[in-house]
């Protein structure tokens, strides 16, 4: 079967754009996450989605992310007023309920805030 | 605050046996998953401890004691196509969230 995919593989936008990324997790995974990684770096929590709820947004770092999962299946990561430091692969993940721990990670976008 | 250390690169030669160590400190555990990674790719699960002990799976083993927050990953019999980065993750929560460590860079020399 599919596994998850990301659109776009890539987004180059202007400092202070608003961006959408979108997630199509593995069918019939419940839990959706959005990490976001650095070079160099591990992946970093930003949200975790059970079924259309986001049960985890601590990660967010302010309030200029947002992301929905209205129908608990696709989701959006929303970006408003990007800046130079948004700059980063925002990864997808999904897993079943109950195996948090085997996530399974998408391709990834890559975001350039010029 | 949360943290998780592991070594930033190993190297080791073909056919050999490599260890990653990782120590947490988190304000909550729920279990400790090892990734890889390949450059350009995406972290694929590799392996899961709750408790502790050893997990194998074929050339891949992990280990966990919980009361020294400690951790490694033992690869096998090493493979050119098993450099890549790996990291430990610990879930702190119920929830799904997962803290990564920085990730170590294997690299497998012939």
């Amino acid at each position: 079967g599919a596994g998850v995919s990301q659109t776009p593989s890539n987004k180059v936008t202007e400092k202070g754009k608003y961006v959408e990324l979108r997630c199509d997790p593995i069918s019939g995974h419940t839990a959706l996450y959005w990490y976001r990684q650095s070079l160099g770096q591990g992946p970093e929590f930003l949200i975790y989605f059970q079924g259309t709820g986001a049960a985890d947004d601590s990660g967010l770092p302010n309030d200029r992310f947002f992301a929905v999962r209205p129908e608990g299946s696709v989701s959006t990561l929303k970006i408003q007023r990007t800046e130079r430091g948004d700059s980063a692969v925002y990864l997808c993940a999904s897993s079943v309920i109950g195996r948090e721990m085997e996530q399974f990670f998408g391709p990834g976008t890559r975001l350039t805030v010029l | 605050g949360q943290s998780l250390e592991q070594p930033s690169e190993v190297t080791a030669v073909e056919g050999a046996i490599v260890q990653i160590n990782c120590t947490y400190q988190t304000s909550g555990f729920y279990g400790l998953s090892w990734y890889q990674q390949h450059d350009g790719g995406a972290p694929t699960f590799l392996s899961y401890n709750a408790l502790d002990g050893l997990e194998e799976t074929g050339r891949f083993s992990s280990f966990l004691s919980r009361s020294d927050s400690y951790g490694y990953l033992l690869l096998q019999e090493l493979q050119m196509k098993d450099s890549a980065s790996y990291f430990c993750a610990v879930r702190d929560n119920q929830g799904g969230k997962l803290i990564f460590g920085q990730g170590t860079e294997l690299s497998v020399k012939p």
